[in-house]
Order: structure tokens, then C-alpha cells, then sequence
């Protein structure tokens, strides 16, 4: 199985702030690579899918990048209502799998 | 509305069965391939199957291999999760996902989810 890991665990930040969340797969994942966003209590919501593309609706402030086994999430402006937990996930190869979380907090 | 609604979670004893389903709305169903995932309370998300449009090809993770079953009914809308010999590593909130297609995995559609509590 393809390991997918994501750091840092949580992270503080303030409103404004550049946040940057990387997610290192065990390996090549060949860009098959999405993120996502979760709130406390509701399902997840796409993001970013194959490493890059900003999902439809999504604030331009969000952005992927990354090839390989190594990829970032950029939230340029942190926004009150981007506070969250982010999950990276590859479907390169069964079982999709999904990166442990990365959990955003207000600084 | 397009939209994913599952239902049947609950609690259940260890080494019991549930069956979860998941009504879609609003879309072509048998377009889509179709997902199980879960995440246990306070955990990360767990990838649990796959099925096919037509249920042709079915993807299992190790884990639940021989204990869950996916079927769907495309007449119905649906997607269901039999869950037999359950286990308290089970408890989980369990979701149903829109899978974009099978050479896109990702999902731009989830239910709301729905919780099983595996426990004696």
C-alpha cells in the first residue's frame, strides 16, 4: 500500500498568514493526488485534484503543487472560515489511501 | 439536488452484521463509480471500496475483505454496505462518495455520513 504522509500534524496560524502543508507519498503517485478540506462534523470537500487543479468554486488563495512522491498545499491569505482540517489522498493505485490530516487552528 | 444520503448506522455488538445504504439524487447514477469511506471518531479518512457503475468490478481494502459487501441498484439509486463479523476497529462514521470517474479518483460529492458504533 502507498503510505501518504502528511506534515505538520496541526499547525497555528492567524488570519492572513501564508500556510503551506506538504504531503509525501511512500511512492510515485504519478500526480494522482487530491486534497481535501474537513470541518468538525461534515463531510470532506474537494480542493485540489491531480496535484494542481483548483476544483471549481474553490478560493483562488488555495493552491497545489508537487509531482512524484512529494506535494504542497498553499493557502496564501488565511481566511476565518479556512480553519480545518486538510487531508491529502492518492489514487494512484489500490487501496486509495488518504494522508493522516493536517489540522489547522487559529494562532 | 444532487446529493448522497446514507442511512442504517448504529450500534451493533462485535461480531454482528449491519447493512448501510446510500439513496443518490439529482445525477445519473449509473454513470459513477461509487465509494465507501470511513473514519473513525477523532481518526483520518480510510478508503473501504470501490463499485463499479454496473457493479461489475468491486475493490475491497484488506481490512474488510471477506466481512463487508458492496452492492448497488441502479433502479433504486443506490449503494449498499453489508457489514457482517464486525469488530469494535469497525466504529467509524462511514460515507458514501461520488468517485469523478475510475481513472479520476477523486470525489466531488459525499453524503453527510453515517455512524457505526461497534460495541458489547
Amino acid at each position: 500500500d502507498i503510505q501518504m504522509t502528511q506534515s505538520p500534524s496541526s499547525l497555528s496560524a492567524s488570519v492572513g498568514d501564508r500556510v503551506t502543508i506538504t504531503c509525501q507519498a511512500s511512492h510515485d503517485v504519478n500526480n494522482y493526488l487530491n486534497w481535501y478540506q474537513q470541518k468538525p462534523g461534515k463531510a470532506p470537500k474537494l480542493l485540489i485534484y491531480d496535484a494542481s487543479n483548483l476544483e471549481t468554486g474553490v478560493p483562488s488563495r488555495f493552491s497545489g503543487s508537487g509531482s512524484g512522491t512529494h506535494f504542497t498545499l498553499t493557502i496564501n491569505g488565511l481566511q476565518p472560515e479556512d480553519f480545518a482540517t486538510f487531508y491529502c489522498q492518492q489514487y494512484d493505485e489500490l487501496p486509495w489511501t488518504f494522508g493522516q490530516g493536517t489540522k489547522v487552528e487559529i494562532k | 439536488d444532487v446529493q448522497l444520503v446514507e442511512s442504517g448506522g448504529g450500534l451493533v455488538r462485535p461480531g454482528g452484521s449491519l447493512r448501510l445504504s446510500c439513496v443518490a439524487s439529482g445525477f445519473t447514477f449509473n454513470t459513477y463509480w461509487m465509494s465507501w469511506i470511513r473514519q473513525a471518531p477523532g481518526k483520518g479518512l480510510e478508503w473501504v471500496a470501490n463499485i463499479k457503475e454496473d457493479g461489475s468490478e468491486i475493490y475491497y481494502v484488506d481490512s474488510v475483505k471477506g466481512r463487508f459487501t458492496v452492492s448497488r441498484d441502479n433502479a433504486k439509486n443506490s449503494v449498499s454496505l453489508e457489514m457482517n463479523s464486525v469488530r469494535v476497529e469497525d466504529t467509524a462514521v462511514y460515507y458514501c462518495a461520488r468517485v469523478a470517474s475510475f481513472w479520476s479518483g477523486y470525489y466531488r460529492l459525499w453524503g453527510q455520513g453515517t455512524l457505526v458504533i461497534v460495541s458489547s
